[in-house]
Formats: structure tokens, sequence, C-alpha cells
């Protein structure tokens, strides 16, 4: 079975530009999750939607970070315009139903450079 | 507000001794499960177990072994006969009933095995 996708896997971009991230869930997971991993920061949880709704948003770091689901096979976060503090290893994690129980799995990653 | 503790940031040992890392976490929950991942150097993070606070029954995967105790607030993990393969980052987690699908990660425990 495949597992939840992420693409790209490698970006590395200037300040200022646009950055989307994409993710495709695990077919048949109805929540999905995007984290943020740091050095100093650790795991933070960014956005998680439900059903394709964003249920709870709080952890976007500001107005140049939004999250998007149109479908339940696809989501996007994009940063715009991106900042070198954005530099961070960006996790999608899906799961299924929506209680807080269940395991999330986790994509690869996509590793974001910002010069 | 829920708090995940891994108190080792860094254990090193040589293969085939006997490791455990402590998790500690804080809530206010009735209801919550706990959860182990594995972060290989490769970089994706691995589910590996996820128990509920109702069920303080140790577990035993192979080599693998948790150790849930409620009244002191932990959930230890164990590897016996540790390998090289088992060097990565470890995160224990936590998900309460009151903080919807919210996974709170501690900031995990770098694991060296040497040879």
């Amino acid at each position: 079975d495949a597992g939840v996708i992420q693409s790209p896997r490698h970006e590395v971009t200037e300040m200022g530009q646009e950055v989307t991230l994409r993710c495709k869930p695990i077919s048949g997971h109805n929540s999905l999750f995007w984290y943020r991993q740091t050095m100093m920061r650790g795991l933070e949880l960014l956005i998680y939607f439900n059903n394709n709704v964003p249920i709870d948003d709080s952890g976007m770091p500001e107005d140049r970070f939004s999250a998007k689901m149109p479908n339940a096979s696809f989501s996007t976060l994009k940063i715009q315009p991106s900042e070198p503090r954005d530099s961070a290893v960006y996790f999608c994690a899906s799961s299924l139903g929506q209680g807080w129980y269940n395991e999330q799995f986790f994509g690869p990653g996509t590793r974001l450079t910002v010069l | 507000a829920q708090k995940v503790t891994q108190a080792q940031t860094e254990i090193s040992v040589v293969e085939k001794e006997d490791v455990t890392l402590d998790c500690v976490y804080e809530t206010r929950d009735t209801t919550y499960y706990l959860f182990w991942y594995k972060q290989p150097p490769s970089g994706e993070l691995v589910f590996l177990i996820r128990r509920n606070s109702f069920d303080e029954q140790n577990e035993i995967s192979g080599r693998y072994s948790w150790n849930f105790q409620k009244s002191t607030s932990s959930f230890n993990f164990t590897i016996t006969a540790s390998q090289v393969v088992d060097s990565a980052v470890y995160f224990c987690a936590l998900s309460g009933n009151n903080a919807g699908n919210m996974l709170t990660f501690g900031g995990g425990t770098r694991l060296m095995v040497k040879p």
C-alpha cells in the first residue's frame, strides 16, 4: 500500500519566493496534518484537516503560511513570501477517522532551504 | 495543556546492550493515548506503538518492549540486545480526549548504537 506521498523531497529557494509543498494522504484516511521540524523547536503541528475542512490552524506561524485541501487526496502548504527562518523539514501525516486516538502515518518530509 | 518530556537527549550504547528510553507526560485529560515513533537517519517518522490510558499492561514486540505506569505518568521504551539499525531518534507523543486530533511530541532521544 502506498504511504503518505510528499513532493518535492527537497526545495531550495531564495528569500521572497513562493514555495508550495504538496501532500497525498493514504487513501481512505480523512484526517491530514502538516508539521514542521527544526532543531530549535522540534516537531510542531501547523494545521490539521478533517474531511477536507481545516479544524485547527493555531500552529500556523503567520499570514505568510496557508494550507488548502481541495479534495480528499491532495493538500498543499504554501509559504509566500518565504524567509530564511522558514528553513525546516515539513511533514505531512494522515490518519483514519477523526479520532484523537488514531495513529498518524507520516510522509517522508520535504526539506526546505530558504537562502 | 499537555506536555511530553524526554529527558535523555542522546544515548550511546554498544551493540547487544539493552537500552531504555524514558518518557514522562503531563495531561489533564481523563482519557488519552501514548505513542512512540522512530525517526531513522533517512528522516521519515515511523509509527511503533499506541497505548491507551486504561491499559497498563506492558507490551512486547520482538526486541522492543514498553512499560506504561500511570502512577508515575511514564511510558518508557526498552530495546533489548540493541543493533546498529536501531540507531535513530525516538519520539514519545501524547493525544488526549480534549485535545482534538493534536499529538504533542516530546523533544526526542537520539540513540546511537555502535558496533
